[in-house]
């Protein structure tokens, strides 16, 4: 198992324009989760799975984001219409049913909007 | 009164020297406390979580609860210059979801 990974690493686009950001959680883990990671801030929440259903949306997360999770394993999140403010990492982290405390990160991408 | 409270430091030490970090949150009915510690420009790593209170060890490094004074810390020994990283406190709040602190930036001192 190589961990939680996340595509691409590093993203760089246009105001006005949509990306979308993959992850692939640690294979036997049913839930995943979507942060967000401004400078000299903690991880906020934005979203988690549980196997393919979404359970839960912060309100950070506005109408423009979307995320998704077909199959119950890799997940997407969709920024559309991309602001300056939205610059920030995009965390994924995975976890266990039932062990919400022990998650497990992956590297990260680093969004900026120019 | 925010969940989690942290200090941003930043907190230089000399190698070899015992660190501690602390952390404070608001609500007693918090279980779990977790430590992450996280290098420039990567992910969160997860050191420890520690269920109610105590400590619990793991090499050089300890992670106390001390739920009277709702303060958590963790404890570096021997500190090395590659531990130098930014480190997160988190909880576990009533709706199942992740609370970091802001997190410590400490520096190593070789």
């Amino acid at each position: 198992d190589t961990g939680v990974s996340q595509n691409p690493r590093h993203k760089i686009t246009k105001r006005g324009q949509n990306v979308t950001f993959r992850c692939d959680p640690i294979s036997e883990h049913n839930r995943l989760y979507w942060y967000r990671q401004t400078l000299g801030q903690g991880p906020e929440f934005l979203t988690y799975f549980q196997n393919e259903a979404q359970l839960e949306k912060s309100r950070l997360l506005s109408d423009r984001f979307s995320a998704e999770r077909p199959k119950g394993s890799f997940s997407t999140l969709e920024i559309q219409r991309t602001e300056q403010g939205d610059s920030a990492m995009y965390l994924c982290a995975s976890s266990a049913s039932g062990r919400s405390y022990e998650q497990y990160f992956g590297p990260g991408t680093r969004l900026t909007v120019t | 009164q925010k969940e989690v409270e942290q200090d941003p430091g930043p907190l230089s030490v000399p190698e070899g020297a015992i660190v501690s970090l602390n952390c404070t949150y608001s609500n007693s009915a918090f279980q779990y406390f977790m430590w992450y510690r996280q290098y420039s420009r990567k992910g969160p790593e997860l050191l420890m979580y520690t269920y109610s209170s105590g400590n619990k060890e793991d090499g050089r490094f300890t992670a106390q609860v001390d739920k009277s004074s709702k303060y958590i810390s963790l404890f570096i020994r021997d500190s090395q210059p590659s531990d130098s990283a930014t480190y997160l406190c988190a909880i576990l709040n009533r709706d199942d979801k992740i609370i970091f602190g802001k997190g410590t930036r400490l520096h190593i001192l070789p």
